[in-house]
């Protein structure tokens, strides 16, 4: 069975302190891993897709890494704007449709 | 571009009242979807659709339908509510092939049911 788990729950950050969020997974074949970004009372929004292990991808102050258990994301010098929940899915090869499984997400809080 | 449109944002029901939640997407794309969101917990998949004219069950589809009206339009409908359905639900649709394309989510209807 496809799983995804985050770490930490929560994290708190100063304004510039940057940190990594993680995103652990078993699936049977990975077509591709995927990041979102969810803030309050919004759905979640589209950031990275990384589809092999050593494969990056960067956005502004985000960087998303792959290995073949796990990804990174990078958070360089965030700022208050960057406060939201961080969703991590990964889509298996097989039983289209049902082959999005997203982990419990990351709440990220940047203070002042 | 509207991306997916969900109606209706808020919605309080009693127990045993009946209810259709709307999407739409103008992204022309093939699959949509039905999500809920609750505490603590990934989203999880109600129904999905993979094209016009198809429906599938998902991981978590007791007391729940759904109609794929046409292409752009998916509805998940809750014939008879109860308090275990108080959830966000977010639809989302995608395209597959070659480059397959992420999920596009809408913002979500917050159902309470007492």
């Amino acid at each position: 069975e496809d799983q995804v788990t985050q770490s930490p729950e929560a994290l708190r950050l100063q304004e510039g302190e940057s940190s990594s969020l993680n995103c652990s997974y078993t699936v049977s074949g990975l077509r591709g891993l995927f990041w979102y970004r969810q803030d309050p009372g919004k759905g979640p929004e589209f950031l990275f897709t990384l589809y092999s292990a050593g494969e990056e991808k960067e956005k502004e102050r985000l960087k998303a890494t792959l290995t073949k258990k796990e990804s990174f994301l990078h958070i360089t010098a965030p700022k208050p704007e960057d406060s939201a929940t961080y969703l991590c899915a990964v889509q298996n090869r097989g039983n289209y449709g049902q082959n999005f499984v997203f982990g419990p997400g990351t709440r990220l809080s940047v203070l002042p | 571009n509207a991306g997916v449109t969900q109606t209706p944002k808020f919605q309080v029901l009693k127990t045993g009242q009946s209810m259709t939640l709307q999407c739409a997407q103008d992204m022309n794309h093939n699959s949509m979807y039905w999500y809920r969101q609750d505490p603590g917990m990934g989203l999880r998949l109600i129904y999905y659709s993979a094209s016009e004219g198809t429906t599938d069950k998902g991981e978590v589809p007791n007391g729940y339908n759904v109609s794929r009206l046409n292409k752009r339009e998916f509805s998940l409908r809750l014939e008879s509510a109860a308090p275990s359905q108080t959830s966000v639900y977010f639809c989302a649709s995608s395209d597959y092939g070659p480059g397959d394309s992420p999920l596009h989510f809408g913002n979500g209807t917050r159902l309470t049911v007492t």
